[in-house]
C-alpha cells in the first residue's frame, strides 16, 4: 500500500531562516512526489513536482530513493510562505493507479518575523 | 478561466438529511476527484472518475455515492448525512500526460452535520 507521511504537524521558524518539511513515503516502485500548498483562504495549489526538479517561490524538493524522502526545504523563509503544506504521491505514468493522489497529513508551516 | 467550481461553500445539515455537492470544470481534463479534508489526517480520497463515464472508490466512499454527469461535472451526494462526514470536501481535476500535470482544486466546501 503507498503511503505519505509528514512527520510535523506544526513547524515554526523565524523570518530568513532556513526551512525544511520533512516527507517520508512507502511504495513498491518509483513513485510521482509533489507538493501542495494551502495559503490562508485559498484553495490548494501544486507548488512543484519531483519530475520538473525546478525551484519554485524558493523552495526546492529531493526526492531521496535509498531513504525514501521528499523534503521540502527553502534556505531562508519569508512571512509570506506561512501555510499549510501537503506532500503528495502518485503512481508513475503508465500504472493503473496513475493520477491518484495520496496525500500526507499535513505540516503547518508558521514564519515569524 | 474559472478552473474548478464548487458549491456551495457552506452547508449545515441534520443527521439524516441528503444532498448534494456539485463540481464543474472548464478545463477539459479527463480525470475528476472527491477528497475529504480532516484535521491530522490529510486529504483522502472519497470517489474518483478517471474519464467520463467511470467512477471507482477511494479510501473512504462509505455513506457518499457520486456521478460523473458528463466530461464537466463531478457530483458528490450523501445519501443520509452522519456527523462523522463532517468536514471539508474538495474536488479536484487532473488530466494525465501533461507536462504541466497537476491537480486543481476547488474552493472547498465546508460542511456540518449536527
Amino acid at each position: 500500500a503507498q503511503r505519505v507521511t509528514q512527520p510535523e504537524k506544526l513547524l515554526s521558524v523565524f523570518k530568513g531562516a532556513p526551512v525544511e518539511l520533512k516527507c517520508n513515503y512507502s511504495y513498491s516502485g518509483s513513485p510521482e512526489l509533489f507538493w501542495y500548498v494551502q495559503y490562508s483562504r485559498q484553495r490548494l495549489q501544486l507548488l512543484l513536482r519531483h519530475i520538473s526538479r525546478e525551484s519554485i517561490k524558493g523552495f526546492t524538493a529531493d526526492l531521496n530513493k535509498g531513504e525514501t524522502s521528499f523534503h521540502l526545504k527553502k534556505p531562508f523563509a519569508q512571512e509570506e510562505d506561512s501555510a499549510m503544506y501537503y506532500c503528495a504521491l502518485s503512481a508513475p505514468a503508465g500504472g493503473t493507479s496513475y493520477g491518484k493522489l495520496t496525500f500526507g497529513q499535513g505540516t503547518i508551516l508558521t514564519v515569524h518575523p | 478561466n474559472a478552473g474548478v467550481t464548487q458549491t456551495p461553500k457552506f452547508q449545515v445539515l441534520k443527521t439524516g438529511q441528503s444532498m448534494t455537492l456539485q463540481c464543474a470544470q472548464d478545463m477539459n481534463h479527463n480525470s475528476m476527484y472527491w477528497y475529504r479534508q480532516d484535521p491530522g489526517m490529510g486529504l483522502r480520497l472519497i470517489y474518483y472518475s478517471a474519464s467520463e463515464g467511470t467512477t471507482d472508490k477511494g479510501e473512504v466512499p462509505n455513506g457518499y455515492n457520486v456521478s460523473r454527469l458528463n466530461k464537466r461535472e463531478f457530483s458528490l451526494r450523501l445519501e443520509s448525512a452522519a456527523p462523522s462526514q463532517t468536514s471539508v470536501y474538495f474536488c479536484a481535476s487532473s488530466e494525465r500526460g501533461r507536462e504541466d500535470y497537476g491537480y486543481t482544486f476547488g474552493s472547498g466546501t465546508r460542511l456540518t452535520v449536527v
